[in-house]
């Protein structure tokens, strides 16, 4: 799986919309990016994936250029509940040569909604 | 209430020890995998599972093992061969193995040696 960069951490207003960077300049053409986040001593929860076009859901959104090399996660009003580490992954195909066929998950973006 | 299920959510084992940890699942998905945090780590796959009655090794297979005979149960027996099991380890599942469908995760049961 390709290697993901992230900041370590990040600050976001309540209210405010908070944009999530990551770094993913040797995804391959097959991997798709997941985000997902954790919020301290529960497991993971799935926030949104896409491979090449930008991604909407009810939690967020999903910007990834042209090339695919970066993204950004977008969660357009931010609450004090979305103050979590958050992840963000690139996996590749099944299949593929890229080892087993789980997550590989770094380090995060440890975000801390201020009120 | 779909979902998966881990339990317990704590748990204690004495040096020399098996432990099992269950995880079970009412979502009527195919794969499951097991991972493993240690503070301040990402998750690392131990096993993965993409079909009832089949499994693989993941990253950190050693001192683990696991079973696959129903599609709801995947259960990680911890052994006494894993020399250092004190972690937080977590369960998933996705609806098949394909790289385009999510995971969605139990909450983990904590794991600590006596």
């Amino acid at each position: 799986d390709a290697k993901t960069t992230q900041p370590t951490s990040m600050d976001c207003a309540e209210g405010r919309a908070a944009n999530l960077p990551c770094n993913h300049s040797t995804i391959s053409g097959n991997e798709y990016v997941y985000w997902y986040r954790q919020i301290h001593s529960q497991g993971p929860q799935y926030i949104i994936h896409g491979l090449k076009n930008n991604e909407t859901n009810e939690m967020a959104s999903l910007i990834i250029t042209e090339d695919r090399k970066s993204s950004t996660l977008i969660l357009p009003h931010a609450t004090l509940r979305d103050t979590a580490v958050y992840y963000c992954i690139v996996r590749v195909a099944p299949g593929s040569g890229g080892g087993a066929d789980g997550l590989t998950f770094g380090k995060g973006t440890h975000l801390i909604i201020q009120p | 209430d779909g979902g998966i299920t881990q339990s317990p959510k704590y748990l204690f084992r004495k040096e020399g020890q098996n432990v099992t940890l269950s995880c079970e699942q009412n979502l009527n998905h195919d794969a499951m995998y097991w991972y493993r945090q240690d503070p301040g780590q990402g998750l690392r796959l131990i096993y993965y599972s993409q079909i009832v009655n089949d499994f693989q090794k993941g990253d950190i297979a050693e001192g683990y093992s696991v079973s696959r005979e129903k599609k709801e149960s995947f259960p990680l027996t911890v052994t006494s061969a894993q020399k250092n099991p004190t972690a937080f380890y977590l369960c998933a599942s996705s609806i098949t193995w394909a790289s385009n469908q999510p995971q969605h995760f139990g909450d983990g049961t904590r794991l600590s040696i006596l």
